[in-house]
Order: C-alpha cells, then sequence, then structure tokens
C-alpha cells in the first residue's frame, strides 16, 4: 500500500543550529502537509505545499515540494528552544485518508 | 471558541471495561476522523464519518465501534478494553484529504 516515509526519526540540535527532515511518498501525491506536535500536545496543521517545486517560508520554516511531487522537507534555521517537538508530513491518499509519517522528533540544547 | 474539543483528556481503566470518548468540532466541517497515537508517535487513522456516514474503516477491532449523532459529533467506543489499547486517541475534523484539525487528545491507560 501506500507508504509515506520520514526521516530522521530523532533528531538532536544544539540551539541556533540548522534543522531539516525529508519526507517520502511511494506515490505523487496531490498535497503535501506538515504538522507539529509539542511534547504533550496535538498535531497543529503547519502548512499544505500543492506544485510542483513549490517552496513556501513562515518565519525561520522552509518547506519544499519535489518537482515530482513525491518527497517534501522541512527546514528550520537557527533553530531555538521553541521548536522543540515532532514534526510529521501527511498525504492523501486515493482511498479518502490522510498517510502521516513516522513524524521526527526535534529536541533542542539550549 | 476550542473548535475541536474531545472528552476526558485522561482515561485510566481496567483491563475488560467498556468506555467512551466524545468529541465535538464547530468548525463546520463534513468529515470527522479518529486517530490513534502509538507510544512510537505513530499516528494511524481509525475511522473517518462523512456527514453521519461511516466512509473510512481502517482495519480495527470489532470492540471499536464510532458513532456519529450528526455531522459536529463523533464519539468512539471500546469494549472489553485490551492492554494494547493503551495509547493517545485524536479526534479531528477537516475536508477530506485536506488539512485537519485535531483535538487535544485522549490519554487511554489500561491497567
Amino acid at each position: 500500500g501506500q507508504q509515506v516515509m520520514q526521516i530522521p526519526q530523532y533528531q538532536h540540535v544544539q540551539e541556533g543550529e540548522d534543522f531539516t527532515t525529508y519526507c517520502n511518498s511511494s506515490t505523487t501525491l496531490s498535497n503535501i502537509q506538515w504538522y507539529k506536535q509539542r511534547p504533550g500536545g496535538h498535531p497543529v496543521f503547519l502548512i499544505q505545499l500543492v506544485k510542483s517545486g513549490e517552496v513556501k517560508k513562515q518565519k525561520r520554516l522552509t518547506f519544499q515540494f519535489g518537482e515530482a511531487k513525491k518527497n517534501s522537507s522541512l527546514h528550520i534555521t537557527a533553530t531555538q528552544t521553541t521548536d522543540v517537538g515532532t514534526y510529521f508530513c501527511a498525504g492523501p491518499s486515493n482511498t479518502g485518508k490522510l498517510i502521516f509519517g513516522q513524524g521526527t522528533t526535534l529536541q533542542v540544547k539550549p | 471558541d476550542t473548535a475541536v474539543s474531545q472528552t476526558p483528556k485522561y482515561l485510566v481503566t481496567q483491563m475488560g471495561n467498556d468506555k467512551s470518548i466524545k468529541c465535538e468540532q464547530n468548525l463546520g466541517h463534513d468529515t470527522m476522523y479518529w486517530y490513534k497515537q502509538d507510544s512510537k508517535k505513530f499516528l494511524k487513522i481509525m475511522f473517518s464519518y462523512n456527514n453521519k456516514e461511516l466512509i473510512i474503516n481502517e482495519t480495527v477491532p470489532n470492540r471499536f465501534s464510532p458513532k456519529s449523532p450528526d455531522k459536529a459529533h463523533l464519539n468512539l467506543h471500546i469494549n472489553s478494553l485490551e492492554l494494547g489499547d493503551s495509547a493517545v486517541y485524536f479526534c479531528a475534523s477537516g475536508p477530506v484529504n485536506q488539512p485537519q484539525h485535531f483535538g487535544d487528545g485522549t490519554r487511554l491507560s489500561i491497567l
């Protein structure tokens, strides 16, 4: 079946360092969505990318959608302790459900 | 105003008991979902309802029974709870294949 893989599973960085998580789908996606889940919290929608090669920025966060619409990345510049959490990508399936990646848990050392 | 609210937030109970989790959304969405998040944080869809009609039913034990009295509510009843049911259960709402809004989650612990 359709799969969405995300790497790395965990990342520890020093505050101020950059961070990137990668998402790969086994099939072409109509869109890719990114969510953030703080420790003890619930997933919160960050952004949706729709177009091939699309790049969107939210302050220090940069999201990319690959040309083939099968992969995506989230890059955080100069991490802060407020960036701590688990970042999920999610892509729609042809059966009407979102397939979530396994998530990348980011720890930031002050 | 809370967009998606679910209760209770914590549920600690004995194996073999029956329990229910309630969910309500005030976003006007037609579609609601139940997800299970295990200890490794893997999010997996369990059920989806569109305007009170079941549209997604993943491979979930039939001890789990969702009920949608109207499109703003989706409840989850679990019979004969087992140790492996311990997880965080999230309710969500949103158009099919589009961004979803999640509730705060219900942390279920089976003793």
